[in-house]
């Protein structure tokens, strides 16, 4: 399977923005949905796992869904921040242990 | 807390092999499956390979299929990657992770292959 996601978003600071993530074939609500946010030059980080939970230290400011219906993935982050600008991927696997990974987003705060 | 952390990375000519290491801390390694992801020049992340707690099962994403071998050896909390036969494609920043179904996931800080003449 596959996860689609946008190239890029933008917002200015204070906005909403919302990085979709959708699954090709299989549901969503199977396996868990992780995502994670990359600055340049430095390892990938869990902002969501489980699909909606946040790991200690990440701020309330981003949240975590799926959608059956239209069988994807949501990150959304509120209250932009210049510091947010990064790269965003979604991730999940398959009942053959198969780990894959969403072509990544680019957040601009303009 | 979690500390991952990889060594081996180089230039190597096409056609010939490199192992990684990835040294880890910090948790109880001998019960977690391990990932390695690689992530090239200005591209996004990709899957590689997965390695059961006790070695029993492992996974490869299909262009390293055949070339690619992971393994690991509990006692030293230390968990390998055997590349051969390597192409240009394969060129990348190399990622030893901790990656969880329904946890948080622990990344190392990588190590820089390069497949080059």
């Amino acid at each position: 399977f596959s996860l689609t996601q946008p190239h890029s978003v933008s917002g200015s600071p204070g906005t909403t923005v919302t990085i979709s993530c959708t699954r090709s074939s299989g549901s969503i609500a199977n396996n868990f949905v992780q995502w994670y946010q990359q600055r340049p030059g430095s390892a990938p980080v869990t902002v969501i796992y489980r699909d909606d939970r946040r790991p200690s230290g990440v701020p309330v400011r981003f949240s975590g869904s799926i959608d059956r219906s239209s069988n994807s993935a949501s990150l959304t982050i509120s209250g932009l921040q210049t510091e947010d600008e990064a790269d965003y991927y979604c991730q999940s696997y398959d009942g053959s242990n198969h780990w894959v990974f969403g072509g990544g987003t680019r957040l601009t705060v303009l | 807390q979690v500390q991952l952390v990889e060594s081996g990375g180089g230039v190597v000519q096409p056609g010939k092999s490199l192992r990684l290491s990835c040294v880890a801390s910090g948790f109880s390694f001998w019960d977690s499956a391990m990932h390695w992801v690689r992530q090239a020049p200005g591209r996004g992340l990709e899957w590689v390979a997965v390695l059961a707690y006790d070695g029993s099962d492992k996974q490869y994403v299909d262009s390293v299929k055949g070339r690619f071998t992971v393994s690991r050896d509990n006692s030293k909390n230390t968990v390998y990657l055997e590349m051969k036969n390597l192409r240009a494609d394969d060129t990348a920043v190399y990622y030893c992770a901790k990656l969880q179904a329904a946890g948080v996931s622990s990344w190392g800080q990588g190590t820089q292959v390069t497949v080059s003449s």
